[in-house]
């Protein structure tokens, strides 16, 4: 079964960049699914921020595509999130993701999440 | 992209059935079979219940069905249960590589 793992600071200053990894367990990162970052900031919904595929190809939610980056490391069987410039609004609960099957964007697989708050 | 439609809550009786809705445009919902459903709870990770439409991952209960009608998605859940109330979001495939989710619904088990 595969599980899935967020990790990284749980606060960030404004204008700075936020760092997440995912770390992939039960499966291998390098099969073929892409695996994604998703949002929720309190009382929220849900926003999709991206997804990268093992080959390194990547997608994004436009509204972030500007500040977003997203990579992969196969030694370790984890995936990373780099958001530049935050401010409060980037205040959520950041989920990584995967889809249930190779198709759709439909995510099966879902990591507990974390908070990141966005305050000096 | 713009999210999709959902309404911000219903809720129902134990026993009986409710349906939330997902509207969406022809370019999402009315153009792809890849509609899913996800169950949130308070402090938890949402849980898919449903994929490509109407399919059900093992391990969930069949009182939960999905459909869709040309740019409306729908979720029923049948026999309302106590534990059933939770958010409940809609997200669909579009045709520019991105994800998109609804604005969730809250289901209240009266």
């Amino acid at each position: 079964q595969v599980q899935l793992q967020e990790s990284g600071p749980g606060l960030v200053k404004p204008s700075g960049t936020l760092s997440l990894t995912c770390t992939v367990s039960g499966g291998s990162i390098s099969s073929s699914y892409w695996w994604s970052w998703v949002r929720q900031p309190p009382g929220k919904g849900l926003e999709w921020i991206g997804e990268i595929y093992h080959t390194g190809s990547t997608n994004f939610n436009p509204s972030l595509k500007s500040r977003v980056t997203i990579s992969i490391d196969k030694s370790k069987n984890q995936f990373s999130l780099n958001m530049s410039s935050v401010t409060a609004a980037d205040t959520a609960v950041y989920y990584c993701a995967r889809e249930y099957y190779s198709n759709g964007r439909q995510w099966g697989y879902w990591g507990q999440g974390t908070l990141v708050i966005v305050s000096s | 992209q713009s999210a999709l439609t959902q309404p911000a809550s219903v809720s129902g009786s134990p026993g009986q059935s409710i349906t939330i809705s997902c509207t969406g445009i022809s370019s999402d919902v009315g153009d792809y079979s890849y509609v899913s459903w996800y169950q949130q709870h308070p402090g938890k990770a949402p849980k898919l219940m449903i994929y490509d439409v109407n399919s059900r991952p093992s391990g969930v209960s069949n009182r939960f069905s999905g459909s869709k009608s040309g740019n409306t998605a729908s979720l029923t859940i049948s026999g309302l249960q106590a534990e059933d109330e939770a958010n409940y979001y809609c997200s669909s495939y579009i045709n520019s590589n991105t994800g998109v989710f609804g604005g969730g619904t809250k289901l209240t088990v009266l």
